[in-house]
């Protein structure tokens, strides 16, 4: 079946740090993929998607690019600030527009 | 912009109470959904609804039912509360169709069962 996995955290870095969070994907076919983001006491909410190979997405300055070749949609920031402090969640799209869900990497940046 | 609410941000009830969750969504989005978060385990799908009275199960349904009597309202419910399910859970709705339409996520209700 679908899975998705994330790097484990909680990840911790200081202001204008280089940020990655891996995910990696398992499923059948070329899924649409995620990343959400959860601020404190807030819902998720989208950060970026692609949904075929080589696609890049972005917002907000995080990219994450579609590999196929690797199974893998990594984050990336070039230098993450302090409101940038949330729980990150990687997503593939299954079957009938359910989302599957990685654990989740808790950000904190520190000034 | 989207809302999706819920009906309580924290509810603490105890072991064999009946509990309904509710939420509603204001941009008659077909399809609603409902998740529960854990940590070190992420967002698990325990039911989802794509028309009114329709509904399908998720990936951990077991304890839970659910109710869409209308389209902007699904209800999420706890037959007999038990302990293991102490949780974050998350209401969600998106449009249907074959595009990747987002979900929107309401705030969360965190359940503590005593």
């Amino acid at each position: 079946g679908n899975s998705v996995t994330q790097m484990e955290g909680p990840v911790t870095l200081s202001e204008e740090a280089f940020l990655t969070i891996n995910c990696t994907y398992t499923a059948t076919g070329y899924p649409s993929l995620f990343w959400y983001v959860q601020y404190p006491g807030e819902g998720l909410q989208l950060l970026l998607k692609a949904t075929k190979a080589d696609d890049k997405g972005s917002n907000k300055g995080f990219e994450a690019t579609y590999r196929k070749e690797t199974t893998s949609f990594h984050l990336e920031k070039g230098s993450v600030q302090v409101s940038d402090s949330a729980v990150y969640f990687c997503a593939l799209r299954g079957g009938a527009q359910k989302l599957v869900f990685g654990q989740g990497t808790r950000l904190t940046i520190n000034p | 912009d989207v809302k999706v609410t819920q009906s309580s941000r924290y509810l603490v009830k105890r072991t064999g109470e009946k509990v309904f969750l509710e939420c509603v969504q204001d941009m008659d989005h077909e399809n609603m959904f409902w998740y529960r978060q854990d940590p070190g385990l992420g967002l698990r799908l325990i039911y989802f609804s794509y028309d009114v009275k329709m509904k399908e199960k998720g990936d951990i349904p077991e304890g839970y039912s659910v109710s869409r009597e209308k389209k902007e309202r699904f209800s999420l419910i706890l037959e007999s509360a038990s302990t293991n399910q102490t949780s974050m859970y998350l209401c969600a709705s998106s449009y249907q169709g074959p595009r990747d339409y987002e979900q929107y996520f309401g705030p969360g209700t965190r359940l503590t069962v005593t």
